[in-house]
């Protein structure tokens, strides 16, 4: 079993629409989430970190079920300029470990 | 207020040769990750560094690939006799000293093995 896993996607949706990415990851004793936004052939950057009581930061939010073992992010009132992949990552002691990412693609 | 700076941004070797690749982390940032991403994967761990530490590298191949991060000056990743398979963008990510896991990432080198 992969340690953390992804849909790969691609998600096409319209603009104005609300899309959720998950992310599950196999190691109970994880202790830090992350999201990260990655462009065609550009570095990972840091999206929001992800908190146990959950996280929003303006049309984002962030969900942790640490029963179930995954985090979400949603995306509402999609933008052309959310077209990117979405990394999850996730550790427990560093470094940390990244899911292989969801593609979104946003259409006008 | 800089982030963290690789170079350089886009090197091209021959089989055989050597890369040598750079990272200055964030300013206070006093921990370093190397990752290498092949095209249409994720990023995978290589190697986890101090100041004139290896904390972890696990995910270094056994040959060939090695690490430095020195007391004074830039960590640099260093692969000998690189074979067309390295061909990959190589990510360095900085974090501040104990007490955080966020990571941030430099632009990346891209090395192309010809």
């Amino acid at each position: 079993r992969k340690e953390v896993e992804q849909d790969p996607g691609p998600f096409n949706v319209p603009e104005g629409a609300t899309v959720a990415f998950n992310c599950t990851y196999s190691n109970s004793a994880s202790q830090s989430f992350f999201w990260y936004r990655q462009d065609c052939r550009k570095e990972p950057k840091l999206l929001m970190s992800v908190y146990s009581s959950g996280n929003e930061d303006g049309r984002f939010t962030a969900q942790l079920n640490r029963a179930s073992q995954y985090i979400s992010l949603l995306i509402r009132d999609s933008k052309l300029s959310d077209s990117a992949t979405y990394l999850c990552a996730v550790s427990w002691v560093p470094p940390l470990v990244f899911g292989k990412g969801t593609r979104l693609s946003v259409i006008a | 207020n800089a982030g963290v700076m690789q170079n350089p941004r886009h090197l091209v070797r021959r089989r055989g040769q050597e890369a040598r690749l750079r990272c200055s982390p964030m300013k206070g940032h006093s921990h370093v990750y190397w990752y290498r991403q092949l095209p249409e994967e994720g990023l995978k761990f290589m190697v986890y560094l101090q100041k004139e530490n290896i904390i972890d590298e696990s995910g270094m191949p056994k040959e060939r690939f090695s690490a430095e991060f020195p007391k004074e000056g830039p960590s640099i990743l260093r692969i000998q006799q690189v074979v067309r398979g390295d061909s990959a963008a190589y990510f360095c990510a900085s974090s501040p000293p104990q007490g955080s896991d966020t990571q941030y990432f430099g632009p990346g080198t891209r090395l192309t093995v010809l």
